[in-house]
């Protein structure tokens, strides 16, 4: 079967810097997204990785392997808006996307 | 401000009841899809659309349906609720099908069946 597997909660302090990964097992691999959503909202998009490497954008970067099935993706300094959960997916070999549970991020003072 | 609308954003409902989740959009994106998003799991595609007047099913499609009418709409109807479709559902829409670049979400309508 096909699986995401993502930290179900973790907690940091603002002004740190917290790693969220992500290890999948998929039928093909096209490509991994990660999305944001604040409790009792939308999930909005993040970031998408195809190729190996690190994706940077402004406090947010990710990181794909696929040879590893591994992807993270790493918030600098944190803010208490950061707070939410992180959501991975993978979209297969049939372009279907498998959801990861979701990472819940708590920011604390 | 252009986006995806749903309704409605919340709703108790009794078991056997017909109930339909509108959901639409302005951005004159190909792709919408139908989500659903329980506590301890991934989002699950219920159905899918690649273009106005196809639809499909996903992963958990039994109980629901949807149609295609148009470019914009893409009602979501449960015939006979039951309480096994207590979620939260998430309105989606991509400007290509096939999962192709980011999907944009509405808001979510939170349904409960008794």
């Amino acid at each position: 079967g096909q699986n995401i597997d993502q930290p179900t909660e973790m907690t940091a302090t603002e002004g740190a810097i917290v790693q969220i990964n992500c290890t999948y097992q998929t039928s093909g691999f096209n490509g991994l997204f990660w999305y944001q959503q604040h409790a009792g909202e939308a999930p909005t998009f993040l970031s998408y990785n195809v190729l190996d490497g690190l994706e940077e954008k402004g406090r947010f970067s990710s990181f794909l392997s696929r040879s590893k099935g591994y992807s993270y993706l790493l918030l600098k300094e944190l803010q208490m808006k950061d707070s939410a959960s992180y959501l991975c997916a993978v979209r297969d070999s049939n372009y279907q996307l498998i959801w990861g549970a979701g990472t819940k991020l708590i920011i604390k003072p | 401000i252009a986006g995806i609308t749903q309704a409605p954003t919340s709703q108790i409902l009794a078991a056997g009841r017909r109930m339909t989740l509108r959901c639409t959009q302005d951005m004159r994106h190909n792709a919408m899809y139908w989500y659903r998003q329980d506590l301890g799991l991934g989002l699950r595609l219920i159905h899918y659309s690649n273009t106005a007047g196809t639809t499909g099913k996903g992963e958990v499609p039994d109980g629901y349906s949807v149609s295609r009418a148009n470019t914009d709409d893409f009602p979501l109807t449960l015939a006979s609720a039951v309480p096994s479709q207590t979620s939260v559902y998430f309105c989606a829409s991509s400007l290509l099908a096939g999962n192709t670049g980011e999907l944009f979400f509405g808001e979510g309508s939170r349904l409960t069946v008794l």
